[in-house]
């Protein structure tokens, strides 16, 4: 069974630009969560999405948002990008009600 | 809300030497699971071990083996034989159980592991 996958796994930007990743979860999966990991603030929770819906948020601005498709696959995007956004964004797929996330590789974003 | 705390940023142990990793949390649930990540230098987030709240006996994985306290709301991670490939990051993780308003996952800071050859 494929794992988790994300896309891209590199990105470059620079302040103002947005930038939308995509995260591709296990089949058969419905719940897809975000995470971004910096140094300083270590693992911090974005958002959730289980059946296109998203049951939880984080504790970040506006300029972070997502989505997911029927087929359950998920992007998030961030609008006027800042250079304290540069970060490991990680995505994680789970059954619901699984107690158990499977993570993807994760994408490197870089903010210039 | 509920918070981990790991208190140990950075430990180092000997190769074939016992390390143990200390984690607390807070919470007032009592339906709820916890877990031991890895991050090696590859950034890959890796299932470690897991343990579910109503059950008292600890879970054990192969080398990993945890000591689940609920009462002192303590959930140590004991690595046995340690390897170098154990060399990572560490995460301690809390999930309650899933309700309507999503799953919860709350991770510690992490404690950077170092295995020496």
């Amino acid at each position: 069974k494929a794992g988790v996958t994300q896309t891209p796994r590199y990105l470059i930007k620079t302040r103002g630009q947005q930038v939308t990743l995509s995260c591709s979860p296990i089949s058969g999966h419905r719940s897809v969560s975000w995470y971004q990991q910096t140094p300083g603030q270590g693992l911090q929770f974005l958002f959730e999405y289980f059946s296109e819906t998203q049951r939880n948020k984080g504790n970040f601005p506006g300029r972070f948002s997502g989505r997911q498709f029927s087929n359950s696959r998920s992007e998030m995007n961030v609008s006027t990008l800042e250079l304290g956004d540069s970060a490991l964004y990680l995505c994680a797929s789970s059954f619901w009600g699984g107690n158990e996330q499977f993570f993807g590789p994760g994408t490197r974003l870089t903010v210039l | 809300a509920q918070t981990v705390t790991q208190s140990q940023p950075e430990m180092s142990v000997q190769e074939a030497e016992t390390v143990t990793l200390s984690c607390t949390y807070d919470t007032s649930e009592s339906n709820y699971y916890l877990f031991w990540y890895k991050q090696p230098p590859s950034r890959q987030m890796i299932l470690v071990i897991r343990q579910e709240a109503y059950k008292q006996q600890n879970a054990t994985e192969n080398r990993f083996s945890v000591n689940f306290q609920k009462a002192a709301k303590s959930f140590s991670l004991k690595i046995s034989d340690s390897q170098l490939g154990d060399t990572a990051m560490y995460f301690c993780a809390f999930m309650k159980h899933a309700t309507n308003y999503g799953q919860n996952f709350v991770f510690g800071p992490g404690t950077r592991l170092s295995v020496l050859p």
